[in-house]
């Protein structure tokens, strides 16, 4: 069954630096897709950035960029430069993709980002 | 743009009452689908929704209903509230057709419930 495990449930980072958001998998489908949200506290889910399972070069939105190591069935989220309005919850997520009548995200337990100024 | 509207965004029911959450979207999507989020679970699939008149089971369907009558309308219903469904609820869409399209799931705000 897929699974997604985010093993940090709390980090803290200095404002303008980098910071590294663990997120590993496991399914036994080889087409997949991963993403990852974020969830500030006025609640909303945001989408921030998406791989595909079969996508060659690593996925890059602005500051965002997802490091997928798919021998180790891992897709860290890198934010660089972090600014104080990355403090939220992040969310990893998983599609299956057997078919696409069951698209069903499959979400980590999150991990909340503080950004010290 | 309004996306996806959720109603209400917050709401205190009684142990064995009953109640609506209403999801409406304007992108025109297929696929709709309900979320319950709890403490350090994450998000965990209630029911979703292929097409106007299709539904199905998620992981946590118990004790929830849904229907979809419209495109644009995916609402869940508690029949008879219970403490263990206090969580926060999210609807969302996104579109269908094939492993690439779709890839981009739209949230709504989420609907805090409590169940006394």
């Amino acid at each position: 069954a897929q699974k997604i495990t985010q093993t940090q449930p709390g980090m803290f980072v200095q404002e303008k630096e980098a910071v590294t958001l663990d997120c590993t998998y496991d399914t036994s489908d080889p087409s997949y897709g991963l993403f990852w949200y974020k969830q500030p506290s006025s609640g909303e889910m945001i989408f921030l950035i998406y791989q595909g399972s079969y996508d060659q070069q690593n996925a890059t939105e602005g500051r965002y960029s997802l490091n997928f190591q798919k021998a180790r069935k891992s897709a860290n989220l890198v934010i660089s430069a972090s600014q104080l309005g990355d403090s939220a919850m992040y969310f990893c997520a998983m599609r299956e993709a057997w078919m696409d009548s069951s698209y069903k995200l499959i979400f980590g337990s999150g991990t909340r980002l503080l950004v010290r100024p | 743009n309004a996306g996806v509207t959720q109603t209400p965004k917050f709401q205190v029911l009684k142990t064995g009452q009953s109640m609506t959450l209403q999801c409406a979207q304007d992108m025109n999507h297929e696929y709709m689908s309900w979320y319950r989020q709890d403490p350090g679970m994450g998000l965990r699939l209630i029911h979703y929704s292929v097409g106007a008149g299709i539904t199905d089971q998620g992981e946590v369907p118990n004790g929830y209903n849904v229907s979809r009558s419209t495109t644009e309308d995916f609402p869940l219903r508690l029949l008879s509230a219970a403490p263990s469904q206090t969580s926060v609820y999210f609807c969302a869409s996104r579109q269908t057709g094939g492993r690439y399209v779709g890839n981009t799931i739209y949230f709504g705000e989420g609907s805090w419930l409590t169940v006394v």
